[in-house]
């Protein structure tokens, strides 16, 4: 147990829903970020906050996410009109300081499967 | 935008040594880390190289060249519990000048008996 905890673990939901994720990260930690990993492959940057801040966002991110850290500590990660395509294990990492970034703490991860 | 590449499958025998290799593109490098993931759970940090040269801890090193934009994890005397996959991660000056992790698509281990 890295201390990053992520609600829910588990998320089956239908074709269209919209979703929701929680990312409780390290309380001490200002940087957080959002993954998402497929089968076989390795985390893929979604983006990441410095407190409360969204800094960068991947171009490869749909229009239908959205994140938000509003006061700094836990963050949330929004899909909306959820597809097939998004079926993914959704990570969230944190860290203390943008200079020890090459070390992320990652939480358990939730796993969306739409139908 | 960043490229990595890595072996995608590693076979090795219980107590050998292996070496998992990793080459990369990026435009903002500072430095390559190293993680491990098991099937079902959470990358964990391995290692990390900002200079060129080799970070020892424990049974596993970690290698980096950055004038070839190369590197390598080294996993000595293995052990059944070393099967898992192992991601090189370039940390990268990324659009917004910070610093963020692009993960390689990674490297299955599995050890034998």
């Amino acid at each position: 147990d890295t201390g990053v905890s992520q609600d829910p673990r588990h998320k089956i939901t239908k074709r269209g829903q919209n979703v929701t994720f929680r990312c409780d990260p390290i309380s001490e930690h200002n940087r957080l970020y959002w993954y998402r990993q497929t089968l076989g492959q390795g985390p893929e940057f979604l983006t990441y906050f410095q407190n409360e801040a969204q800094l960068e966002k991947s171009r490869l991110l749909s229009d239908r996410f959205s994140a938000e850290r509003p006061k700094g500590s836990f963050s949330t990660l929004e899909i909306q009109r959820t597809e097939q395509g998004d079926s993914a294990m959704y990570l969230c990492a944190s860290t203390a300081l943008a200079s020890s970034s090459y070390e992320q703490y990652f939480g358990p991860g939730t796993r969306l499967t739409v139908t | 935008g960043q490229s990595l590449e890595q072996p995608s499958e590693v076979t090795a025998v219980e107590g050998a040594i292996v070496q998992i290799n990793c080459t990369y593109q990026t435009s903002g490098f500072y430095g390559l880390s190293w993680y491990q993931q098991h099937d079902g759970g959470a990358p964990t940090f391995l290692s990390y190289n900002a200079l060129d040269g080799l970070e020892e801890t424990g049974r596993f090193s970690s290698f980096l060249s950055r004038s070839d934009s190369y590197g390598y994890l080294l996993l000595q005397e293995l052990q059944m519990k070393d099967s898992a996959s192992y991601f090189c991660a370039v940390r990268d000056k990324g659009r917004s000048g910070a610093n963020n992790l692009f993960f390689g698509t990674g490297t299955r281990l599995t050890v034998i008996p």
